[in-house]
């Protein structure tokens, strides 16, 4: 059981280059999150799932899309980076039939450097 | 929307002693306030938390109390061991599958 896993770890793109980013689960899990931190600002959603086939905006959505095809991956998107993109991102997931609905488990993150 | 505010953003205290931190939040129908330990390099991991229907609740050397009057939680950690260092966040949901709202963060350092 490996829980929340994401690819890559790091990477560094150039400014209007795409990339996506792979979260993966395997807890069966029904909602998914994708979140931003940054110095000083702590955790920020961006999308989130509430089931497959489903994605809605968070708090800073702008420049990101996501898919949800399968219920164990969820997908970030990064059509053109922006150096105001820098930044780490967690993705993390909650809720499977019978337990809490609150509880979010998070992944190891990806730092992403935009130039 | 939901905004929690976090004190303080840096902490540091001699091992042995004890740590407390404080939040407050804004969204008087908030319910589930979890906390979370990042250490360095790694994603955040859920420690403890506490639902509006409690007013504290303890795990071994870590406990969090809730004044719903107030609006304020706060996180305890007693005996407090190098391990503890890290950074604490905390967080406010109407509870389900509503969406966290994050504090800032605390940095706690231990001191051997």
């Amino acid at each position: 059981n490996a829980g929340v896993t994401q690819t890559p770890k790091f990477r560094v793109l150039k400014t209007g280059q795409s990339m996506t980013l792979l979260c993966a689960q395997d807890m069966n899990h029904e909602y998914m999150y994708w979140y931003r931190q940054d110095p000083g600002m702590g955790l920020r959603l961006i999308h989130y799932s509430v089931g497959e086939g489903t994605t809605a905006k968070g708090e800073v959505p702008d420049g990101y899309n996501v898919s949800r095809l399968k219920k164990q991956n969820f997908l970030l998107g990064l059509e053109s980076a922006a150096p105001s993109q820098t930044s780490v991102y967690f993705c993390a997931s909650s809720y499977a039939a019978g337990g809490s609905t609150d509880t979010q488990y998070f992944g190891p993150g990806t730092r992403l450097t935009v130039l | 929307g939901e905004n929690v505010e976090q004190h303080p953003s840096t902490l540091s205290v001699q091992e042995g002693d004890s740590a407390v931190i404080k939040c407050t939040y804004s969204d008087s129908a908030s319910n589930y306030f979890p906390w979370y330990k990042q250490e360095l390099g790694k994603g955040p991991q859920l420690i403890i938390d506490i639902r509006s229907n409690v007013g504290e609740k303890k795990d071994q050397r870590i406990a969090v109390t809730l004044n719903k009057t107030a609006k304020h939680f706060s996180l305890h950690i007693t005996e407090t061991q190098p391990e503890d260092s890290a950074v604490y966040f905390c967080a406010a949901s109407l509870g389900g599958n509503e969406k966290l709202t994050f504090g800032t963060g605390t940095r706690l350092t231990i001191i051997p």
